[in-house]
Order: structure tokens, then sequence, then C-alpha cells
């Protein structure tokens, strides 16, 4: 069965400070991992996609399938990063199987 | 384009109402799917459609109905509403032809409803 797991509920960092996102997979075989962001009383948004390999809004994501993780990272967080952060797993493309989100406060 | 539409924005029903969540997409997306947001929850998949025609369950389809008729639309019915069923409902879609299965999904602005 596939499984995302996020295990932080809600992360708060200082504005400037490295944040981390963690995001643990179980897939049997090459899944597609998602990043997706949700702003406050906004649509969810793609933030990032595995494939891809690209950086948004400072963030990057590396897929480790040894350590079965596809955490999310910024060096310098800011305050307009505040948001809903899901981690999401694809094998077939037509849904998306989320982790239970973390939620993401940047303070000043 | 307007992307992925949903009406209403918001819903407040009695227990035993049915009533029908719209969703429609102008981008010629084959692919449709329904998801509820509950807090500590995260997504779960209700129902999803891979093309006109065709639907299928996901995660939690109970007490929920749907329906492809076109390609542009996917329509989620609610039976028999009940306090559990109260959240927020989001319709996805994705896939064209061209960019192919396994890119963006692309969310609608949501339907929050509460069950009385």
């Amino acid at each position: 069965a596939q499984r995302v797991t996020q295990p932080e509920k809600l992360l708060s960092v200082f504005k400037g400070a490295p944040v981390e996102l963690k995001c643990n997979y179980s897939y049997s075989g090459s899944p597609e991992l998602f990043w997706y962001v949700q702003y406050s009383r906004q649509r969810l948004q793609l933030l990032l996609r595995h494939i891809s390999r690209e950086s948004i809004k400072g963030f990057t994501a590396d897929l480790n399938k040894g350590e079965t993780s596809f955490h999310l990272k910024k060096p310098f967080a800011q305050e307009e990063d505040s948001a809903m952060y899901y981690c999401a797993l694809s094998n077939s493309g037509y849904a998306l199987n989320f982790g239970k989100g973390t939620s993401l406060l940047v303070t000043p | 384009n307007a992307g992925v539409t949903q009406t209403p924005k918001f819903q407040v029903l009695k227990t035993g109402q049915s009533m029908t969540l719209q969703c429609a997409q102008d981008m010629n997306h084959e692919y449709m799917s329904w998801y509820r947001q509950d807090p500590g929850m995260g997504l779960r998949l209700i129902h999803y459609s891979v093309g006109a025609g065709i639907t299928d369950q996901g995660e939690v389809p109970n007490g929920y109905n749907v329906s492809r008729s076109t390609t542009e639309d996917f329509p989620l019915r609610l039976l028999s509403a009940a306090p559990s069923q109260t959240s927020v409902y989001f319709c996805a879609s994705s896939y064209d032809r061209q960019s192919g299965p396994y890119n963006e999904q692309f969310f609608g602005p949501g339907t929050r409803l509460t069950v009385l």
C-alpha cells in the first residue's frame, strides 16, 4: 500500500532560518512525488515535482529512494512562506495520495 | 482559461438533505477527482474519473455519488448529508494528451460544507 507520512503537524521557524519539512513515503514501484502548498484561504497549488528537479521560491526537494524520503528545504525562510504544505504521491497520474500536511509558520 | 471552478463556495445543510457540488474545468483534462480536506487528516480522495463515462471510488467514497457525462464537468452528489460530511471539498483535474499523465493537478477554490 502506498502511504505518505509528514511527521510534523506544525513547524515554527524564525525569518531567515533554514527550514526542512519532512516527507517519507512507502511505495513499491517508482513513485511520482510532489509538494503542494496552500496559502491562507487559497486553493492548493503545485510547488515542486521531483522529476523537474527545480527550485521554486527558493525551495528544493530531493528524492532519496534509499531513505524513501522527499524532504522540502529552504535555506532562508521568509514570512510569506507561512502556509500549509502537503507532500503527495502519484502512481497513476489520475489522483494523488496526500500526507496530512505540515503547517509552516515563519515568525519575524 | 478559468481553470477549475467550483460552486457553491459555502453551503450549510441539515442532516438528511441532499445536494450537488459542481465542478468544471476548461483545460481539456482527461482526469478529474474530488477530495475532502479535514483538519489533521490532509486531503483524502473521494471519487475520481479518467474520462467521460468512467468513474471509480477513492479512499472515502461512502455517502457520495459522481458521474462524468462530459469531459468538462464532474459533479459530486451528497445523497443524505451527515454531520461527518462537514468538510472542505476540492475538485482537481489533470492530464491533457499533449502533456502526459504525470502532470500537475490543478485544484478548484474549494467548497466549505457544514452539515448541521
